[in-house]
């Protein structure tokens, strides 16, 4: 079965800093992997995809995500956080013949002033 | 704005009473999908449509709820009975071609 876990449920970090949000999933074949994000009372919007090609996949918003076959990680990046990144972030993980997107719970991300 | 809209935006409802979301998906997407989120969780799926036709329904679909999309356009989600258990987001998305599924602001249910 298909799975995703985020291991954090919330991350800080001082403004200006680097930030790592963790990701690691489970599924059968290749895995399509998302990023999305979600402001208080907000859907989701997507941030970046991994299907193929570079590991390293850029997105909105100066983030990026690695791609890690053998961890079986997706963990998102940005080289110096903002105050407005505050916000629940969500991994989620599709097969290739699936359809419906398999989410993890969520990792709440505050940054500090 | 990810060009996905849905109706209302909030519902309050007392438990025993039916209720009816809609999602006006983007137009020239052909796939839709529902999704429940439910406080500290992520989303969850429900089904998906592609055109009018309803190809998968995941096992969280009771039988107290019901989609439709009739004419391959807007999507309709009714919950009958509804119970305290079914508060929660209730999301839409509408994936391109590219694969990325884009959702909509959401129905936020309080059922009382």
């Amino acid at each position: 079965a298909q799975s995703v876990a985020q291991p954090e449920d919330q991350v800080n970090v001082a403004e200006g800093n680097p930030l790592t949000v963790k990701c690691t999933y489970s599924v059968s074949g290749n895995p399509y992997l998302f990023w999305y994000v979600q402001y208080p009372n907000r859907g989701l919007q997507f941030l970046l995809k991994y299907i193929t090609g570079d590991n390293l996949v850029k997105g909105s918003y100066g983030f990026e995500a690695e791609f890690n076959k053998s961890q079986t990680s997706f963990h998102l990046k940005k080289p110096s956080a903002l105050v407005s990144d505050s916000a629940l972030y969500f991994c989620a993980v599709r097969d290739q013949a699936g359809t419906a997107l398999i989410f993890g719970k969520g990792t709440t991300l505050s940054v500090s002033s | 704005d990810t060009g996905v809209s849905q109706d209302p935006r909030h519902k309050i409802t007392k438990r025993g009473q039916n209720v009816t979301f809609r999602c006006d998906p983007i137009s020239e997407h052909n796939r839709l999908y529902w999704y429940r989120q439910t406080l500290g969780q992520g989303p969850e799926f429900l089904t998906y449509f592609q055109n009018e036709a309803q190809l998968e329904k995941s096992r969280l679909l009771s039988d107290r709820f019901s989609a439709e999309r009739p004419k391959g356009s807007f999507s309709t989600l009714e919950i009958q009975r509804t119970e305290q258990g079914d508060s929660a987001m209730y999301l839409c998305a509408s994936p391109g071609a590219t694969d990325t599924q884009y959702f909509g602001p959401g129905t936020r249910l309080t059922v009382l």
